[in-house]
């Protein structure tokens, strides 16, 4: 069965120093999303990527966060400087096309910054 | 977008069926009801989602009431690997707003 793949699994970095996430989407999906979870909480969405377009980025805090789909395939997201308040679950999903498709997730990211 | 109201938790002894309810009175018609659950430390699973009829398969039953202010997710025998936190989200314009869920607990 094919899976969201997501590296690293695990990610301790310091304050201020820059980590950089990856996401494998299922193959053939074209919209893909990132979302983050803080500990207790459900996950909320940073960013949504249509191929290679970002359609909505509004959850996005952009003066840390970036995220690209360069090819419409794989994505990546940076945080650049890290916060304490980063620490949490990184998630990315994806689904085949666009309106009321179901999202799969991948297993996430785990950062802590100290 | 519609909000959902669910139980922050329940138990069920593990054979038996877990019944888990949801709120969601200001669904529009438009609006599908999904079900996923996340078992910890693990991306969140995709359950089933329904419109307006009762849907069913291998993982679960999903009833939702004629009105489509509330839903059940039927777990028809539990094992101890359902323990899980299980989140009810009303998806519009294919955006899943995830509230805190429900955490079930199976035992023995």
């Amino acid at each position: 069965e094919a899976e969201v793949a997501q590296s690293p699994r695990y990610k301790i970095t310091e304050k201020s120093q820059a980590v950089a996430f990856w996401c494998d989407p299922i193959s053939g999906h074209a919209t893909l999303y990132w979302y983050r979870q803080i500990l207790g909480q459900g996950p909320e969405l940073l960013v949504q990527f249509q191929d290679e377009s970002v359609v909505d980025d509004s959850q996005l805090p952009k003066d840390r966060f970036s995220a690209e789909r360069l090819k419409g395939v794989d994505s990546t997201l940076k945080i650049q400087p890290a916060e304490l308040g980063d620490s949490a679950m990184y998630l990315c999903a994806s689904s085949l096309l666009v309106a009321s498709d179901t999202q799969y997730f991948g297993p996430g990211t785990r950062l802590t910054v100290l | 977008d519609a909000k959902t109201t669910q139980p922050p938790s329940m138990d069920c002894a593990e054979g038996r069926a877990a019944n888990l309810p949801c709120n969601h009175s200001t669904i529009s018609g438009n609006e599908y009801v999904y079900w996923y659950r996340q078992i910890h430390s693990q991306g969140p699973q995709y359950i089933i989602h329904g419109l307006k009829n009762n849907e069913t398969n291998e993982m679960a039953s999903l009833i939702i009431t004629e009105d489509r202010k509330s839903s059940t997710l039927i777990l028809p025998h539990a094992t101890l690997r359902d323990t899980a936190v299980y989140y009810c989200i009303v998806e519009n314009t294919d955006k899943l707003i995830f509230g805190t869920g429900t955490r079930l607990q199976v035992f023995p």
